[in-house]
C-alpha cells in the first residue's frame, strides 16, 4: 500500500523568508501527487499537482513543487511566505492500491506553518 | 469553480443520536468521498461513491452509512453517534477517470457527539 510521510509536524518562519514543507512517498510506480492547504476551520483547497512531464510544478498562491523520482519526494516551496501562508498543509498521493482495488488518494499528517512578524 | 458544500459547519449531537451529514457538489462529478480529520492521524476515508446509489467501503466505515439517491448528493450516515466518531467530517468530489484522485473538497463539518 502506498504511503506518504511529512516529517515535519510544525514549522515556523519569519514573514518573507522562504519555505520548504517536505513530503515522502512509498509506492512502487509514479504516482499522481498533490498538495492541499487548509485554513483554520475550513476545508483543503487544492495547491497544484503532478501527473506527469515537467517535474516542477506551480499552483496557485505563488507555491510550487518539485518531483524528484530518485528521492520519492515531492517538496513544496515558496521563496517568499506571507502571514496569510499560515495554515496546514498536506501532501497526498494518488495511486492504485491493490488491496484497495481502486485509485485511492492517501494523505500524509500535514504540517503546520506558523508565519511570525 | 467546483463548488462542495456540506449541510452544517458545526454539529452537536448527542450519544446515541441518528446524524446526517449532507453534501452537495455542482460539477456533475461521478465520484464523491467522505473522510474523517482527526489531529495526528490526517485524513481517513469512510465510504466513496463511483455513482448513483452505488457505495464502497473505505479504511473506516465502522459505525458509518451513506446514502446517494442523487448524482449531486452524498449523505453520510452515524445510525448511533458515539463520543468517538467527535470529528471533523469532509466531504469531497472527483470527475471520472485520472481525475478520480484530483479531488475537491468542502468546508467540513465539526460534529461533536456528547
Amino acid at each position: 500500500a502506498q504511503s506518504v510521510t511529512q516529517p515535519d509536524i510544525h514549522i515556523t518562519v519569519s514573514e518573507g523568508a522562504s519555505l520548504e514543507l517536505r513530503c515522502n512517498y512509498s509506492y512502487g510506480a509514479t504516482p499522481y501527487l498533490f498538495w492541499y492547504v487548509q485554513s483554520p476551520g475550513q476545508g483543503l483547497q487544492l495547491l497544484l499537482k503532478y501527473f506527469s512531464g515537467d517535474t516542477l510544478v506551480q499552483g496557485i498562491k505563488g507555491f510550487e513543487a518539485e518531483f524528484k523520482r530518485s528521492q520519492s519526494s515531492f517538496n513544496l516551496r515558496k521563496p517568499s511566505v506571507h502571514w496569510s501562508d499560515a495554515a496546514e498543509y498536506f501532501c497526498a498521493v494518488g495511486a492504485w492500491e491493490s488491496n484497495f482495488g481502486n485509485e485511492k488518494l492517501t494523505f500524509g499528517t500535514g504540517t503546520r506553518l506558523t508565519i511570525i512578524p | 469553480d467546483v463548488k462542495v458544500t456540506q449541510s452544517s459547519r458545526y454539529l452537536v449531537k448527542r450519544t446515541g443520536e441518528k446524524v446526517f451529514l449532507e453534501c452537495v457538489q455542482d460539477m456533475d462529478h461521478e465520484n464523491m468521498f467522505w473522510y474523517r480529520q482527526d489531529p495526528g492521524l490526517g485524513l481517513r476515508l469512510i465510504y466513496f461513491s463511483y455513482d448513483v446509489k452505488m457505495k464502497e467501503k473505505g479504511d473506516i466505515p465502522e459505525g458509518y452509512s451513506v446514502s446517494r439517491e442523487k448524482k449531486e448528493r452524498f449523505s453520510l450516515i452515524l445510525e448511533s453517534a458515539s463520543t468517538n466518531q467527535t470529528s471533523m467530517y469532509l466531504c469531497a468530489s472527483s470527475a471520472p477517470g485520472r481525475a478520480k484522485v484530483e479531488q475537491y473538497f468542502g468546508p467540513g463539518t465539526r460534529l461533536t457527539v456528547t
